[in-house]
């Protein structure tokens, strides 16, 4: 079966604190992985796709990179507006279909 | 690009009223689209694939005449949330694929907070 998950489930650090947020899947033939934020009161803003592995994004403070298992978001220097849950998510097994399927997602909190 | 517009984005009714959302995708064209429901601190639940010019797809679970979805154009899909009741009150988002291709990021919508009295 098709699985997401997502670790940490929180995650609070100081400004300027790099970490990373884990996003590890189980699914035959993957067909790409997809990294959103999502800030309280919002949908999901999308932010990277990811195709194969050793395949990495970056956009301002943050680097998505990908592996055959798992998935990783990296936070560089992270600022206050960073804060929001960030969701990774992979397509479906089956290939008549566009479904996505989420993990719980990481809620991260930047504190100044 | 890429823009998903959801309408409104909040609601208060009474128990028994009947309530439409609408998703648009602005600047693209989308045959699929697809609804999702979120309770607070809770992922993304998917309740249906809404395809234009036939019937949605919903999940297991997901009562097919207690939410309507019409995607009646490329551009437009609806959810009416019929007799709602305060069980019913949640976020409602909805999203579209560009539909260039199979595994394509989907984009989403700012959601509808729907709350029932």
């Amino acid at each position: 079966e098709d699985q997401v998950t997502q670790s940490p489930e929180a995650l609070r650090l100081q400004e300027g604190e790099s970490s990373s947020l884990n996003c590890s899947y189980t699914v035959s033939g993957l067909r790409g992985l997809f990294w959103y934020r999502q800030d309280p009161g919002k949908g999901p803003e999308f932010l990277f796709t990811l195709y194969s592995a050793g395949e990495e994004k970056e956009k301002e403070r943050l680097k998505a990179t990908l592996t055959k298992k798992e998935s990783f978001l990296h936070i560089t220097a992270p600022k206050p507006e960073d804060s929001a849950t960030y969701l990774c998510a992979v397509p479906g097994q089956s290939y008549n279909t566009d479904k996505l399927i989420f993990g719980t997602g990481t809620r991260l909190q930047v504190f100044p | 690009g890429a823009v998903v517009s959801q309408h409104p984005s909040w609601v208060i009714c009474k128990s028994g009223t009947s309530v439409k959302i609408e998703c648009r995708s602005l600047d693209f064209q989308a045959t699929t689209m697809f609804w999702y429901r979120q309770f607070p601190k809770q992922s993304l639940m998917l309740m249906a694939t809404s395809n234009e010019g036939s019937k949605a797809t919903y999940e297991q679970g997901v009562e097919k005449d207690k939410f309507l979805i019409n995607h009646a154009s490329l551009t437009l899909s609806t959810l009416t949330v019929t007799s709602a009741h305060p069980e019913d009150s949640s976020f409602y988002i909805c999203s579209a694929g560009l539909g260039t291709g199979r595994n394509q990021p989907q984009h989403f919508g700012d959601g509808t907070r729907l709350s029932i009295l």
